[in-house]
């Protein structure tokens, strides 16, 4: 139980594009998903959160306007960069709370997405 | 605010030998505390938590933790470590649902 897939694994795109990224739990309802960005060799940084129905809230230094979530079901969160530049490129990682007081402390967390912009 | 620090970049042993992962808090009020391993280009996958209650955790693999609020430690341990577990393994605290990690240790694990 508690899975959580993303969507895609991998991606290359050119410079100046955008690039969805979608998270999905698959077997439990979430109201609250996050997204974090990890380099390489270091640990994870918390970028937004995101709850289902309302607008994400995203961690100082973030630019909302960059990263776009949306939150549109407790079962899928999409993270939309938008043109993208290479300074972007990144391994990016979401996670899922499931519904409900104590089981809600534990994040469940996606596979991650590799973005490589050229 | 809410932190955890692990203070070793790397942990080696030897297969069947214990394993022990080091992390310590600082928290204001009561520290809920995770544990995540991360194979490489993976996610990170739950191993335990604390919240209240016993201060020994069991987790997944084999894994255990001791919640020790003395010395704001919660170190996480196997008995008998498996090549298999070498990987990346972070500790957490959460806020508000949020999660802070600590900077991660890689353990190594050899045959």
């Amino acid at each position: 139980g508690a899975v959580v897939s993303q969507h895609p694994s991998w991606v290359i795109c050119k410079s100046g594009t955008s690039v969805k990224i979608e998270c999905r739990s698959l077997d439990f309802q979430a109201t609250t998903m996050f997204w974090y960005r990890q380099f390489p060799k270091q640990s994870l940084m918390l970028m937004a959160t995101s709850n289902e129905g309302s607008k994400a809230t995203y961690e100082q230094g973030v630019e909302k306007d960059k990263f776009l979530i949306n939150h549109a079901s407790l079962t899928l969160s999409t993270l939309t960069v938008t043109s993208a530049h290479p300074e972007d490129s990144s391994f990016y990682i979401c996670s899922a709370a499931p519904i409900g007081p104590s089981a809600s402390y534990t994040q469940y967390f996606g596979p991650g997405t590799r973005l490589t912009v050229l | 605010a809410q932190s955890v620090a692990q203070p070793e970049d790397q942990v080696n042993v030897a297969e069947g030998n214990p394993l022990t992962v080091k992390c310590t808090y600082s928290v204001s009020g009561n520290p809920y505390l995770f544990w995540y391993v991360q194979y490489p280009n993976r996610g990170l996958q739950f191993l335990l938590k604390y919240i209240t209650g016993d201060n020994l955790v069991k987790g997944s693999y084999g894994f255990e933790a001791e919640f020790n609020k003395s010395q704001t430690s919660f170190h996480l341990k196997k008995p008998s470590a498996l090549v298999s577990d070498s990987a990346l393994y972070f500790c957490a605290v959460s806020r508000d649902y949020k999660l802070s990690f600590g900077a991660g240790t890689t353990v190594t694990v050899r045959a």
